[in-house]
């Protein structure tokens, strides 16, 4: 069964920080893996990586794939309270057929 | 352009009833795609259209949900009869085309319909 998992669920840091977040997975035929920040509605897209060792980067976000090990991380530099939200992970497996999503990090950021 | 379209926001309905959601994607997007999110958990993928035609509807549970896509465009979502697990956010999601690199977005998502089972 794919299956993907993230770590911490839950994350409390001060404005100013570093996090790093984690997704690890197990799925038949991967193609992609996705971040997305959910905060009261939709999920919005952050980055799609395909290959392994390449970083995405936007801004204080920074994301990075290792297809060997099958993880991902993703990090954020000098949190502000905005980036309060829920990080989903997501995998697109069986050739586009499915999109499995992990349960989140609610990263909380305060002042 | 303008995103997906979901109605209605929010709907409240007792366990046994009937309940249907109604989803317009982003145009010209030929995928489609109605997931479930439970509170505290990601969204899980209950079936995705290719235009008209089902790609896959392995996790839906098909004794009770029920789904369509007439014409390529716009898609509903029925629950028949609702149960009390079936308490998520319907989330609505389109894209380009199959599978996330055929766009530099993948997927957009609409902004879900909340679902409250009595």
């Amino acid at each position: 069964e794919d299956k993907v998992v993230q770590s911490p669920l839950s994350l409390v840091v001060h404005e100013g920080d570093t996090v790093t977040l984690n997704c690890s997975y197990e799925v038949t035929n991967f193609r992609s893996l996705l971040w997305y920040k959910q905060e009261k509605k939709a999920p919005t897209f952050l980055f799609m990586l395909t290959s392994s060792g390449i970083e995405k980067k936007s801004g204080r976000l920074s994301s990075i794939l290792d297809k060997k090990e099958l993880f991902s991380i993703l990090n954020i530099t000098a949190t502000q309270t905005g980036d309060s939200a829920i990080y989903l992970c997501a995998v697109e497996a069986n050739y586009g057929q499915n999109f499995v999503f992990g349960p989140g990090t609610r990263l909380s950021v305060l002042p | 352009e303008a995103g997906v379209a979901q109605s209605p926001r929010y709907k409240i309905i007792e366990k046994r009833q009937s309940v249907a959601f109604w989803c317009n994607p982003i145009s010209g997007h030929a995928t489609l795609y109605w997931y479930q999110q439970i509170l505290g958990q990601g969204p899980k993928l209950l079936i995705q259209f290719q235009n008209n035609g089902v790609v896959d509807d392995s996790q839906l549970p098909k004794d009770r949900f029920s789904a369509e896509r007439l014409k390529g465009v716009d898609s509903t979502l029925k629950i028949q009869p609702a149960k009390l697990e079936d308490s998520a956010v319907y989330l609505c999601a389109s894209s380009l085309g199959r599978g996330a690199i055929y766009s530099n977005q993948p997927q957009h998502f609409g902004d879900g319909t909340r679902l409250s089972i009595l």
